[in-house]
């Protein structure tokens, strides 16, 4: 099993709709992200969480909303998607550079499809 | 603004030969670098990283070198593999252990068999 699972994996949606991508992770890192991937416009940061009770707009953050429920689960909302949210997501986590090379562990994305 | 930038989006090369990846950066306060790669329907994964500190880094076939002066760095690849065929992506961070990275847009890298 994956150690960073994102559901859904691929969604299409309407105008106007409310829609949560979900992320969880059995890493047990503390920091959780979420990226967006556009072509020709690399990864670009959303949202990050260094614990519980830590939330922090990135980038690219108006139009988007986060949870972070618990350790291991960090949710991204578009309260009401429009077709220019069309991407693909990232969910990743850190341990801080407690150990390793500081990097990012990232989900296998989710295509999201705004019609 | 695109303050790290990988100017070709697409390379080819032979299997076997070395594959030479390029990453520019105009933010003089990155201070830590490191290569993802990616490949259809997974996350990126971290490849190797490289501190200012230093102006090389090593890791198998996979070698980061960097110059500070010239804000450039590239990851060569000796020699290629086909499992090398993958999208590159160079990232960049104010300092180790500082995760929010800015990104540069990918290459493509095509090994040739």
């Amino acid at each position: 099993d994956a150690d960073v699972t994102q559901t859904p994996r691929n969604r299409i949606t309407k105008t106007g709709k409310r829609i949560m991508l979900e992320c969880s992770q059995t890493k047990g890192h503390d920091r959780m992200y979420w990226y967006r991937q556009d072509p020709g416009l690399g990864l670009q940061l959303i949202y990050y969480s260094f614990d519980v009770k830590d939330i922090n707009k990135g980038e690219i953050s108006d139009g988007y909303s986060v949870s972070r429920q618990a350790q291991a689960k960090f949710s991204l909302s578009l309260e009401s998607a429009i077709p220019n949210q069309t991407a693909l997501y990232f969910c990743a986590t850190s341990d801080g550079a407690r150990t390793g090379s500081g990097e990012l562990f990232f989900g296998e994305g989710s295509r999201l499809t705004v019609l | 603004d695109q303050q790290v930038k990988q100017n070709s989006p697409s390379l080819s090369v032979q299997e076997g030969r070395i594959s030479i990846l390029n990453c520019d950066y105009t933010n003089s306060m990155f201070d830590y670098f490191l290569w993802y790669k990616k490949y259809p329907a997974e996350g990126p994964t971290f490849l190797i990283s490289i501190s200012s500190i230093k102006d090389k880094n090593e890791d198998g076939r996979f070698t980061v070198f960097l110059n500070k002066s010239a804000k450039h760095l590239s990851l060569h690849i000796v020699p290629s593999q086909p499992g090398d065929s993958a999208v590159y992506f160079c990232a960049a961070s104010p300092n180790f252990g500082n995760e929010k990275l800015t990104f540069g847009t990918g290459t493509r890298l095509t090994i040739i068999p």
